[in-house]
């Protein structure tokens, strides 16, 4: 069974960082690549950014409104991808969910999803 | 402001259809596949249509999708209660590099 589990969520204050991890079982992770997408409250759906397996690089796109800041990797010997996020701001307050892009293109789509995890940024 | 437009809400009774769409550009919808997905409130989002028109195992054939130049439309029939719930259309947009989705649609079954 595919699962997506994310974790490190939290209450962090403007200006901090916090590091979220998403651990996945039930398929080869280095064959996928992975995205993140959060959800601000009463809000709509957001990608944040996504990074490539190894066969293409690793190489990772972000959203304009976390780059810079954020940064996406993998360590695909433990079968989990982080979002490392510096810089908070109170904007960036969200669900945030991994999910498995289900084929190469960039374009593809998504369907399997984390449970999520809150992160709360307030002084 | 979403990259992809859809309207806010849209409602039908129950057994009824209902169409959402969901306007892009040239640089997203025109050359890149679409997929929805329904968000019930306080859960993950649920893949509904991929590469514009198919459905993954699971899902009714209820639920369908086209697309045509740069718009794409997701349809449903006969409506059900459990439809009630928020309606996405997401894709890649190739000239900002980025996964972009439309506000979201939400559908009341009356």
């Amino acid at each position: 069974e595919v699962q997506l589990v994310e974790s490190g969520g939290g209450l962090v204050q403007p200006g901090r960082s916090l590091r979220l991890s998403c651990t996945v079982s039930g398929f080869t992770f280095g064959d996928y690549a992975l995205s993140w997408f959060r959800q601000a409250p009463g809000e709509g759906l957001e990608w944040v950014g996504f990074i490539r397996t190894q066969a293409y690089g690793e190489t990772t796109e972000y959203a304009a409104s976390v780059k810079g800041r954020f940064t996406i990797s993998r360590d695909d010997s433990k079968s989990i991808a982080y979002l490392q996020m510096n810089s908070l701001k109170t904007e960036d307050t969200a669900v945030y969910y991994c999910s498995r892009q289900e084929y190469y293109y960039d374009s593809s789509c998504y369907r399997y999803w984390g449970q999520g995890t809150l992160v709360t940024v307030s002084s | 402001q979403s990259v992809l437009t859809q309207p806010p809400s849209v409602s039908a009774a129950p057994g009824q259809k209902v169409t959402i769409s969901c306007s892009g550009s040239s640089s997203n919808i025109w050359n890149n596949y679409v997929s929805w997905y329904q968000q019930l409130p306080g859960t993950a989002p649920k893949l509904l249509i991929y590469e514009n028109n198919k459905r993954p195992s699971g899902i009714p054939d209820r639920f369908s999708g086209s697309q045509s130049g740069t718009s794409a439309t997701l349809g449903i029939t006969g409506l059900q209660t459990g439809d009630e719930a928020d309606y996405y259309c997401g894709t890649w947009d190739s000239s900002l590099s980025a996964w972009v989705f439309g506000g979201g649609t939400k559908l009341t079954v009356l």
